[in-house]
């Protein structure tokens, strides 16, 4: 079955660093999205990303974040400066159309130290 | 804007037991419901989706049913089985958004 790929599965970076979240979407997908989930807390949306750009952000996808599909397979989450609230698990999801079909990915689990 | 509730934090059942999970939504215009479940460490893997024009539907082992007048959604799991043990989040979309809003979820523990 066709999965998504996140990696890595675990970074831990020191406050003030910068990461890259990458991701890998199922391969006939058109539309991405990257969602975070705090410790406990539930899934929250950061972005939506079509046709190579943003579609749709929340309030918590500020200017210390950005996505990218440097490639015709990888998409990219960049925090710039991290903050030690930052630290969560980073889902990656595709679908191949707008409003159903999601299939998300087993997350990368940022650590800000 | 909207939320997504969940009416249990943590739901305990025997094995064999059918479970039911809940969840309450406040925007009406919510049409595209999902539940998720969501093993340690894993992302929430896709369990079973329903649109705003149908009120019932059935996968393996699961039905969701969708009460839009009272905007509540839940998800019932037959025979339930160790394998199940996980959280269960429901999550809704609204027409013209891809983006999906998730409930807080619900801790489903089966004990054998």
């Amino acid at each position: 079955e066709p999965e998504v790929t996140q990696t890595p599965s675990h970074q831990v970076t020191q406050m003030g660093q910068e990461v890259i979240l990458r991701c890998v979407p199922i391969s006939n997908h058109l539309y991405f999205y990257w969602y975070r989930q705090i410790l406990g807390q539930k899934v929250e949306f950061l972005v939506s990303f079509y046709n190579n750009e943003i579609s749709e952000k929340s309030e918590i996808f500020d200017d210390q974040f950005s996505v990218e599909r440097p490639d015709g397979s990888n998409f990219t989450l960049k925090i710039r400066s991290t903050k030690l609230e930052d630290s969560a698990m980073y889902f990656c999801a595709s679908s191949e159309v707008r409003d159903s079909g999601y299939t998300f990915g087993s997350g990368t689990r940022l650590t800000v130290v | 804007g909207e939320s997504v509730g969940l009416h249990l934090p943590t739901l305990s059942v025997q094995e064999g037991d059918n479970s039911i999970i809940n969840c309450a939504y406040s925007n009406s215009a919510s049409d595209y419901f999902i539940w998720y479940k969501q093993e340690s460490g894993k992302g929430p893997q896709f369990i079973i989706d329903i649109r705003s024009n149908m009120d019932k539907r059935q996968g393996q082992r699961v039905t969701v049913l969708l009460n839009k007048t009272v905007k509540h959604l839940s998800l019932q799991i037959a025979a339930t089985q160790p394998g199940d043990s996980a959280v269960y989040f429901c999550a809704l979309a609204s027409p013209g958004y891809s983006t999906l809003t998730f409930g807080k979820g619900t801790m489903l523990l089966v004990s054998p």
